[in-house]
């Protein structure tokens, strides 16, 4: 079935730094959603992608939908101690509406 | 977005028994989702939640261990039957919404831990 990988699976950094974090598929997906998780909450979700090669932004989060339909990547510039949190990566199963999801990148700043 | 409650928001459960999870969308909605979020891990479906008819199991899941109702457009029950520590997960609720027809919305979930 369709899966999604993402990595890195954890990150440590120093407040202020840029982040980076991606998702790969051997399918093809035609949607990638970028959700956060805050302990004790549900997934929120931060960016929605629609169409290859769409570089997409929500204030200091950027995602681009990769232009192979297999991979897309998150970007948040200027880390707060806020974003802590786990990102989820997700998107349709094809020929319906159930999403699947990545394994999640756990962000951990050091003030 | 739709605004999604559930209720309890965590509960504490003997083995062997069940617990119902309740599920309210603030909007009728057409597309009602459950997942599992088990220790540490990402998310799993459960089900697809059917107005009117019996729920969409995803493999690895069955109507016995997890059956769901969905009376109305705007709210659904999830129960774990007969439950063992395995069952101890975060259970989530999702409804499709938005302008995207893919964008699922999330309740603030059920942590379960059965002793």
């Amino acid at each position: 079935g369709q899966q999604l990988n993402q990595s890195p699976q954890s990150m440590f950094i120093q407040e202020g730094e840029d982040v980076s974090m991606n998702c790969t598929s051997s399918s093809i997906f035609n949607t990638w959603l970028w959700y956060k998780q805050d302990p004790g909450e549900g997934p929120v979700l931060l960016i929605a992608l629609y169409k290859a090669g769409e570089l997409t932004s929500n204030g200091r989060l950027t995602a681009q939908f990769g232009i192979t339909r297999k991979d897309s990547f998150l970007n948040i510039s200027a880390s707060i101690p806020s974003d802590v949190g786990i990102y989820f990566c997700a998107g349709p199963i094809q020929g319906a509406q159930k999403l699947v999801f990545g394994q999640g990148t756990r962000l951990t700043i050091n003030p | 977005s739709a605004v999604i409650s559930q209720k309890p928001s965590r509960d504490i459960c003997q083995r062997g028994t069940s617990l119902t999870i309740q599920c309210q969308v603030d909007s009728q909605v057409t597309m009602m989702f459950w997942y599992r979020q088990q220790p540490g891990q990402s998310l799993t479906l459960i089900a697809t939640a059917n107005q009117g008819s019996e729920a969409t199991y995803e493999s690895g899941f069955v109507i016995d261990k997890f059956p769901i109702s969905r009376p109305n457009l705007t709210f659904s029950t999830l129960t774990v039957s007969n439950m063992s520590p395995e069952d101890s997960s975060i259970y989530l609720c999702s409804v499709v919404g938005g302008a995207g027809v893919d964008e699922q919305y999330f309740g603030p979930g059920t942590r379960l831990t059965v002793t």
